[in-house]
């Protein structure tokens, strides 16, 4: 099945610093998806891309849509200790079968 | 709050045991999906019910079933337990048109003894 292969696996960061993460695949797909994973909670839906090239922001988080629609990144500005977490991202395809990223894990020292 | 709920949140029991997750999607979500995550791992997708009916497979496996009811809400059965299967159990849901992204729970922590 598809593959995303989602980078870096994990960050260490300062606060105030701008991350920034992608996901490539060898397959097309028809949206992309970011979400945010809290510890001990559900994964929580950030951004959701539909058209290929789009970029989207939500507050400091803006995602961008690949043009081959095989890749998408991630971008957060002026990192805050409360953007400490998990973030997935996701492809999915028209029939709703979607595919995660392994993750990115997110540290932001104060 | 995603509006899809999931009990219990917190599940300890033996091996060899049975025991049923139960999902409820968030209000005219038709869609559900159960996904698996072990300790520091991605998202395992298991099974997907639209309506009712079964609509896609993940690695479930046998030994793990799951329904959707007529009211919509979803039960995961996990039999004949293993360590192994000690993890956080997802369900998300979603309208189920193409496209519509989906909403997860806060999920179930399952721990074998």
């Amino acid at each position: 099945g598809q593959q995303l292969n989602q980078s870096p696996q994990s960050m260490f960061i300062q606060e105030g610093e701008d991350v920034s993460m992608n996901c490539t695949s060898s397959s097309i797909f028809n949206t992309w998806l970011w979400y945010k994973q809290d510890p001990g909670e559900g994964p929580v839906l950030l951004i959701a891309l539909y058209k290929a090239g789009e970029l989207t922001s939500n507050g400091r988080l803006t995602a961008q849509f690949g043009i081959t629609r095989k890749d998408s990144f991630l971008n957060i500005s002026a990192s805050i200790p409360s953007d400490v977490g998990i973030y997935f991202c996701a492809g999915q395809l028209g029939n709703n079968d979607m595919r995660f990223g392994a993750g990115t894990r997110l540290t932001v020292k104060p | 709050d995603s509006g899809v709920t999931q009990t219990p949140k917190h599940l300890i029991t033996a091996t060899g045991q049975r025991v049923t997750l139960r999902c409820s999607p968030r209000s005219g979500d038709l869609s559900v999906y159960w996904y698996q995550q072990s300790l520091d791992q991605g998202l395992q997708f298991l099974i997907q019910y639209y309506n009712g009916e079964e609509r896609a497979k993940g690695n479930i496996l046998e030994r793990f079933s799951a329904q959707q009811f007529p009211d919509l809400h979803s039960e995961l059965n996990l039999s004949s337990l293993e360590l192994g299967d000690s993890a956080l159990y997802f369900c998300a849901s979603s309208p189920g048109t193409a496209n519509q992204p989906q909403h997860f729970g806060d999920g179930t922590r399952l721990s074998i003894l």
